[in-house]
């Protein structure tokens, strides 16, 4: 298996830019996680799917983001307007289960964001 | 909500020497996980651990998870080059229910330096 696949790699934006942020979970995987990683404020999960629905977007900063999940192999995360603080590197994990003993979470290799 | 409190926050050593890295929950856990960031990289899940005093041993890693099920250690014995980077826990609530089932809270992380 290819593993999560994320893209773009890295995105360089202007202040005011809309981003938008994709990926692509292992297959069979039935969660799918976003989460964004600064050193200030480390590792936050920002919102999880399960079977293409959103279960908790709690962590999802404000009105400013947005995600979607279309169908079982693709996911979207996006910001408009991005701002100079939204500035991180995201991450998107997915995983077959959220519990039991086999529980893991496999991540993408993240895209590293820099607004300007 | 959860908080996950990782001590400390960097450490130093010198090829050979042991290094541990403590995790504190302000809630009882159902299950703590560890993973591992290389520089640059993404978070790889190293193990899970869920039952009360458990202990687990990959190699030079030892994994504990409290009696209480609130706190957890990951001791590597004579640490290698290979072995720096940013070792995280992770942890879900037991009292977790609803949107927050399965959802892990990270720690920030022990930043882990060895000098050849």
């Amino acid at each position: 298996d290819a593993g999560v696949i994320q893209s773009p790699r890295h995105e360089v934006t202007e202040m005011g830019q809309e981003v938008t942020l994709r990926c692509k979970p292992i297959s069979g995987h039935d969660y799918l996680f976003w989460y964004r990683q600064t050193m200030m404020r480390g590792l936050e999960l920002l919102i999880y799917f399960n079977n293409n629905v959103p279960i908790d977007d709690s962590g999802m900063p404000e009105d400013r983001f947005s995600a979607k999940m279309p169908n079982a192999s693709f996911s979207t995360l996006k910001i408009q307007p991005s701002e100079p603080r939204d500035s991180a590197v995201y991450f998107c994990a997915s995983s077959p289960i959220v519990a039991g003993p086999n529980y893991e979470q496999y991540f993408g290799p993240g895209t590293r964001l820099t607004v300007t | 909500g959860q908080q996950v409190m990782q001590i400390p926050q960097y450490q130093h050593v010198q090829e050979g020497e042991d290094f541990t890295t403590y995790c504190n929950s302000s809630t009882t856990l159902s299950n703590i996980q560890w993973y591992k960031q290389r520089p640059g990289g993404h978070p790889v899940f190293l193990i899970q651990l869920v039952k009360s005093g458990e202990v687990k041993k990959q190699k030079r890693l030892t994994f504990q998870f409290g009696e209480a099920k609130k706190n957890s250690s990951l001791h590597i014995t004579a640490t290698q080059t290979t072995d720096v980077g940013t070792y995280f826990c992770a942890g879900s609530s037991i009292n977790a229910g609803g949107t927050s089932y399965g959802k892990l809270t990270f720690g920030q992380g022990t930043i882990l330096t060895v000098h050849p």
